[in-house]
């Protein structure tokens, strides 16, 4: 199973709820990240979570709450968010922390947000 | 500043033809490239991953080169299918602070191939 699976894959909210992402992979992978990616560009890192600790925030608003329940797991979780946080959210994993030497770096689907 | 530009922005060939597509990068100390194939609206898949000593490598009808004196790597399409249609992003993996390591991502190069 080489899978970083993501639900949902579609989401529409408005500004004041409250909606999670999800992501899951079944490879042992020990870092999990979250990125996300406008139309057109290149996918921008959120965050990073290393043997279920997270390891870095790239000084994303706290609108936007990662959490890593196991190592398994990764979630995003979305409260009064913006129209302009609308994009494409990714998950990915990898082997070992950042996975940058060697590793490969596996994406999920995707899972598309609108922000109304 | 680590960067990692490509070329072509964007590229349309006929089916069956055969294309290059372009990286150059500015990123030290260089620790491996990566290309990926992106379909719109879909996560990126791996298609290889080379580290300094590789020059070339093969996954299908995908071949990838790199120069690490040049600091270039191109990524060459065989025999173009439909399917082939997609943006191709190149991923370049800097050293920073021991095991740690940054992804720098380049633009992408979207490939629309015709019938």
């Amino acid at each position: 199973d080489t899978e970083v699976t993501q639900t949902p894959k579609h989401l529409v909210m408005g500004m004041t709820n409250k909606k999670s992402l999800k992501c899951e992979q079944h490879m042992g992978h020990r870092a999990m990240y979250w990125y996300k990616q406008k139309a057109k560009k290149p996918p921008e890192l959120m965050f990073v979570y290393s043997y279920e600790k997270l390891s870095i925030n790239e000084s994303v608003p706290s609108r936007f709450s990662p959490e890593c329940p196991n190592s398994s797991l990764l979630n995003l979780h979305l409260h009064a968010l913006q129209p302009e946080d609308s994009a494409l959210y990714l998950c990915a994993s990898s082997q070992n922390s950042w996975g940058a030497n060697t590793g490969e770096l596996f994406f999920g689907e995707g899972s598309r947000l609108t922000v109304l | 500043k680590n960067q990692v530009e490509q070329s072509p922005q964007s590229l349309i060939i006929l089916e069956g033809k055969n294309c290059t597509l372009q990286c150059n990068y500015t990123v030290s100390p260089f620790s491996n490239l990566r290309w990926y194939k992106q379909d719109t609206g879909r996560g990126p898949v791996s298609l290889t991953i080379m580290t300094f000593s590789e020059n070339t490598k093969s996954n299908g009808r995908y071949t990838a080169t790199l120069d690490a004196d040049t600091k270039q790597s191109s990524l060459h399409i065989t025999a173009s299918q439909l399917s082939d249609s997609a943006s191709y992003i190149c991923v370049v993996s800097a050293l920073v602070g021991g095991s740690q390591g940054n992804l720098i991502f380049g633009k992408g190069t979207k490939l629309s191939v015709k019938p």
